[in-house]
């Protein structure tokens, strides 16, 4: 299947800080990806979808201002954590669909585990 | 909206025994579903999918069937292993070509020798 790769894959930083993680599309272009966050023992909630060459697009309750995504290519988006606190630790994960097949399943990267101390 | 409930875990097995995660859900189209699996520490792999009614996913063991009249997918093995041990995922997705996806709770799976 396609692959997503994911960058850091643990992140310790601290408060006030700003972090960004990187989710690339290794063999195919990804018009459109989704980042996710995932509480501990908890479900994936959708934060944004991420849009090549525009605007993300938020999830009601997400701060677009908290949580910034940029999505310059098509094989490269980033979400970056600006001042980042104690609350914002959390996994983080991103994916994306390969548009160039009929399939219709999600792939995923790796996931990253910021800590914010 | 859209929305996907799983069996509440966890779930604790011995190895070889019998394995059913129940998972129902509710989409006003006809959605693809899906099981993706978690290992500690990791990113989210997908396990079986279904993109039709009756259709049967399968993929290590593990099967799934889309039953339309029930609304369900539940996840069933026949004999799983200390491998096995995992969060499991459902999760729908609700146009062709859709990437949003819905996901159901998780539910942690042990498997002790």
């Amino acid at each position: 299947g396609a692959v997503v790769s994911q960058h850091p894959s643990r992140v310790i930083c601290k408060s006030g800080t700003s972090v960004k993680i990187e989710c690339r599309s290794l063999d195919f272009q990804a018009t459109t990806m989704f980042w996710y966050r995932q509480f501990p023992k908890k479900s994936l909630m959708l934060m944004a979808t991420s849009n090549e060459g525009s605007k993300a697009t938020y999830e009601q309750g997400v701060e677009k201002d908290k949580f910034l995504i940029n999505h310059a290519s098509l094989t490269l988006s980033t979400l970056t954590v600006t001042s980042a606190h104690p609350e914002d630790s959390s996994f983080y994960i991103c994916s994306a669909r390969d548009p160039g097949t009929v399939e219709p399943e999600a792939f995923f990267g790796q996931g990253t585990r910021l800590t914010v101390v | 909206g859209d929305s996907v409930t799983q069996m509440e875990g966890p779930v604790t097995l011995s190895e070889e025994a019998c394995l059913t995660i129940n998972c129902t859900y509710t989409a006003t189209g006809y959605p693809s579903l899906f099981w993706y699996v978690q290992y500690p520490g990791e990113g989210l792999q997908l396990l079986l999918k279904a993109t039709k009614a009756d259709d049967k996913g399968s993929n290590k063991g593990f099967e799934a069937t889309y039953r339309k009249e029930t609304t369900s997918f539940h996840l069933e093995k026949g004999s799983v292993q200390v491998s096995d041990s995992a969060v499991y995922f459902c999760a729908l997705s609700e146009f062709q070509g859709a990437q949003k996806l819905v996901f159901g709770q998780g539910t942690r799976l042990t498997i002790n020798p």
